[in-house]
C-alpha cells in the first residue's frame, strides 16, 4: 500500500491568514492526487482533484501543486469556514490511501 | 445536485453483521463515468477505504475487509449497501459513502461527493 504523510498534523491561523499543508506519499503517485475537507457534521467536500484541478464552483483561494511524491495544499486567505481538517488522498492505485489529516484551528 | 445519505443501525452486537445503505438523490445513479465506494473512520483512526461498487454490480474491496465485505447496488431504488460480516470493536467507526468520477484521459478517480457519515458502535 502508498502511505501518504501529511504535515502539520494541526496548526492554528488567523482569518486572512495564508496556510500550507504537506502531503508526501511513500512512492511516486503521478498527479492523482486529490484534497478533501472535512468538518464534523457536514458531507466531505472535495477541494481538489489530479493534484492541482478545483472542482467546478471550488473556492479559488484552494490552491493545490505538486506531483510524484511531494504535495501542497494551499489556502490563501483562511476564511471563517475554512476552520476544518484537511485529507490528501491518492488514487495512483486501485487502493486508495489518505493521509492522517491536518486540522486547522483558530489562533 | 446529488447528494448521498448513509442509513442503518447505529448499533450492532459483535459477531453479527453490519448493514448500511447509501441512498442517491438529486441525480442518477447509472450516470457513466462514476462508481459508489464507502470508506470509514475509526475513533482516533485515518480513513480507511472499504470498498467499491459499479453500476454493472461489479465489486471490489479493500484487502484487509475483502473476506467480510459484501456490497451490491439496486439501480431502481437509487441505493447501494454495504454488509460487513462477523463485526468486532474494531468496526466502530463513521461509515461514509462517496460517488467517484473517473477519467479516462490519465485514468484519475476522485470522490466527488459524499454522504455526511453514519456513525456504527460495535458494542453488546
Amino acid at each position: 500500500d502508498i502511505q501518504m504523510t501529511q504535515s502539520p498534523s494541526s496548526l492554528s491561523a488567523s482569518v486572512g491568514d495564508r496556510v500550507i499543508i504537506t502531503c508526501r506519499a511513500s512512492q511516486s503517485v503521478g498527479y492523482h492526487l486529490s484534497w478533501y475537507q472535512f468538518k464534523v457534521g457536514t458531507a466531505p467536500k472535495l477541494l481538489i482533484y489530479a493534484a492541482s484541478n478545483l472542482p467546478a464552483a471550488g473556492p479559488s483561494r484552494f490552491r493545490g501543486s505538486g506531483a510524484g511524491t511531494n504535495f501542497t495544499l494551499a489556502i490563501s486567505s483562511l476564511q471563517p469556514d475554512d476552520f476544518a481538517t484537511y485529507y490528501c488522498q491518492q488514487s495512483h492505485t486501485d487502493l486508495p490511501t489518505f493521509g492522517q489529516g491536518t486540522k486547522v484551528e483558530i489562533k | 445536485q446529488v447528494q448521498l445519505q448513509e442509513s442503518g443501525p447505529g448499533l450492532v452486537k459483535p459477531l453479527q453483521t453490519l448493514s448500511l445503505t447509501c441512498t442517491v438523490s438529486g441525480g442518477s445513479i447509472t450516470r457513466d463515468g462514476y462508481y459508489w465506494s464507502w470508506i470509514r473512520q475509526a475513533p482516533g483512526k485515518g480513513l480507511e477505504f472499504i470498498g467499491r461498487v459499479y453500476t454493472t454490480g461489479a465489486t471490489d474491496s479493500s484487502p484487509a475487509l475483502k473476506s467480510r465485505v459484501t456490497m451490491s447496488i439496486d439501480t431502481a431504488k437509487k441505493q447501494f449497501s454495504l454488509k460487513v460480516t462477523s463485526v468486532t470493536a474494531a468496526d466502530t467507526a463513521i461509515y461514509y459513502c462517496a460517488r467517484v468520477r473517473t477519467t479516462v484521459v490519465d485514468s484519475h478517480y476522485y470522490m466527488d461527493v459524499w454522504g455526511k457519515g453514519t456513525t456504527v458502535v460495535v458494542s453488546s
